[in-house]
């Protein structure tokens, strides 16, 4: 039973390059959902994808940031000419429903994005 | 905006003693709430939780308790482990958020032999 898979685990990038993030969710899982974590602080939420729809990206910046879950494949969070600020570390999570209360969401590993 | 918080950012306990780790939360309309374990280098582990309707829940070691009244959570573990040691998070989500969670900012915690 393998959990949710994030790749890279470590990503390195110079200022304005182009950063993708994989995720793919549990098996049997159709929720994704990307949260970013600065360093001594808690998660926070950026964005949440069912397959091929965007339910939620009230928590993804307006610009350079974009999200999806295609119909096949990993979900993949984009970070388009990458700042030193968006060094963080991005943690997917899946779920079997959208309702938190009635699912647990599961995490991943979480992605290391250093931008130098 | 509605937020998390966390009382303590460290916490240091002796092995086999009781941790207590608390949270506030400021969104009165939160009902569901839950406990997460992170450790170094990865993600958050669900260790336990509680919704609006219940004051207290216990799990294996843990027990959760809820005070809406002044909107506070905290956690117990007993007979704290070196295993234990790790960042610890409450989160929750609400009437409306249902799909994300907010998380409070964490407590260290510590065990010391």
């Amino acid at each position: 039973n393998a959990g949710v898979m994030q790749n890279p685990r470590h990503l390195v990038r110079r200022r304005g390059q182009e950063a993708r993030l994989r995720c793919s969710p549990m098996k049997g899982h159709s929720h994704v959902y990307w949260y970013r974590q600065l360093p001594e602080e808690g998660l926070k939420f950026m964005v949440y994808l069912q397959k091929e729809n965007i339910i939620d990206e009230s928590g993804m910046p307006k610009e350079r940031f974009s999200a999806e879950f295609p119909k096949e494949g990993p979900s993949i969070l984009r970070i388009q000419q990458v700042v030193r600020g968006d060094s963080a570390a991005y943690f997917c999570a899946s779920s079997t429903t959208g309702t938190v209360s009635y699912n647990e969401q599961f995490f991943g590993p979480g992605t290391r994005l250093t931008v130098l | 905006g509605e937020s998390v918080g966390l009382h303590l950012p460290t916490l240091s306990v002796q092995e086999g003693d009781n941790s207590i780790i608390n949270c506030a939360y400021s969104n009165s309309a939160s009902d569901y709430f839950i406990w997460y374990k992170q450790e170094s280098g990865k993600g958050p582990q669900f260790i336990i939780d509680i919704r609006s309707n219940m004051d207290k829940r216990q799990g294996q070691r843990v027990t959760v308790l809820l005070n809406k009244t002044v909107k506070h959570l905290s956690l117990q573990i007993a007979a704290t482990q070196p295993g234990d040691s790790a960042v610890y998070f409450c989160a929750e989500s609400g009437a409306g958020t249902a799909s994300k969670l907010t998380f409070g900012t964490g407590t260290r915690l510590q065990v010391t032999l």
